[in-house]
């Protein structure tokens, strides 16, 4: 599987969007991008993922450029129940049995007030 | 429907004491995983199922033994605690989809080893 590239830490004003980057420059084609995030002390939980298309959920939207190579997360109106570390991670569509995601250091976001 | 469920919640042992920690999960799915992590660190997996009656080693799976007790129901052991497994251990399943294969997790355990 592929690795990524996130910055260590953001900051988002409450209500407006947060916008959380990741470089994945060595994608492969049948490669999903996933996006979780884990609230202090809590399990990770899945927020969105994509093949090429952009997605949106009732969580969040993905934008996924041309080339693969990189994408965004948006959070359209973050609250403080958002600040969570944000972990971006790239994963084969035919993994078979190589189940092992790669799980960087994400991105600490902090929403403040 | 409760998802993914873990038990106990914390455990404090003392070195060369032995524990298993359970985890269940209600959503039928045929994968499951451990994974631990440590302060300021992503998650690394230990054992994973891929499925009931079968289970790989993962990253850091050296003091650890797993079961698939049936397709609920995966459970972690530990031999004889060390405190380099002081940690908090995370279970999640997944179910392979045309669309992917996203892992739903449990809350946790905290262990800590003396």
């Amino acid at each position: 599987d592929a690795k990524t590239t996130q910055p260590p830490s953001m900051d988002c004003a409450e209500g407006r969007a947060a916008n959380l980057p990741c470089n994945h420059s060595t994608i492969s084609g049948n490669e999903y991008v996933y996006w979780y995030r884990q609230i202090h002390s809590q399990g990770p939980q899945y927020i969105i993922h994509g093949l090429k298309n952009n997605e949106t959920n009732e969580m969040a939207s993905l934008i996924i450029t041309e080339d693969r190579k990189s994408s965004t997360l948006i959070l359209p109106h973050a609250t403080l129940r958002d600040t969570a570390v944000y972990y971006c991670i790239v994963r084969s569509r035919n993994a078979g049995n190589n189940r092992k995601l790669i799980w960087g250091l994400g991105t600490s976001l902090a929403v403040n007030p | 429907n409760a998802g993914v469920t873990q038990t106990p919640k914390f455990q404090v042992l003392k070195t060369g004491q032995s524990m298993t920690l359970q985890c269940a999960q209600d959503m039928n799915h045929n994968s499951m995983y451990w994974y631990r992590q440590d302060p300021g660190m992503g998650l690394r997996l230990i054992y994973y199922s891929a499925s009931e009656g079968t289970t790989d080693k993962g990253e850091v799976p050296n003091g650890y033994n797993v079961s698939r007790l049936n397709k609920r129901e995966f459970s972690l052991r530990l031999e004889s605690a060390a405190p380099s497994q002081t940690s908090v251990y995370f279970c999640a399943s997944s179910d392979s989809t045309s669309s992917g294969d996203t892992q739903y997790f449990g809350p946790g355990t905290r262990l800590t080893v003396l």
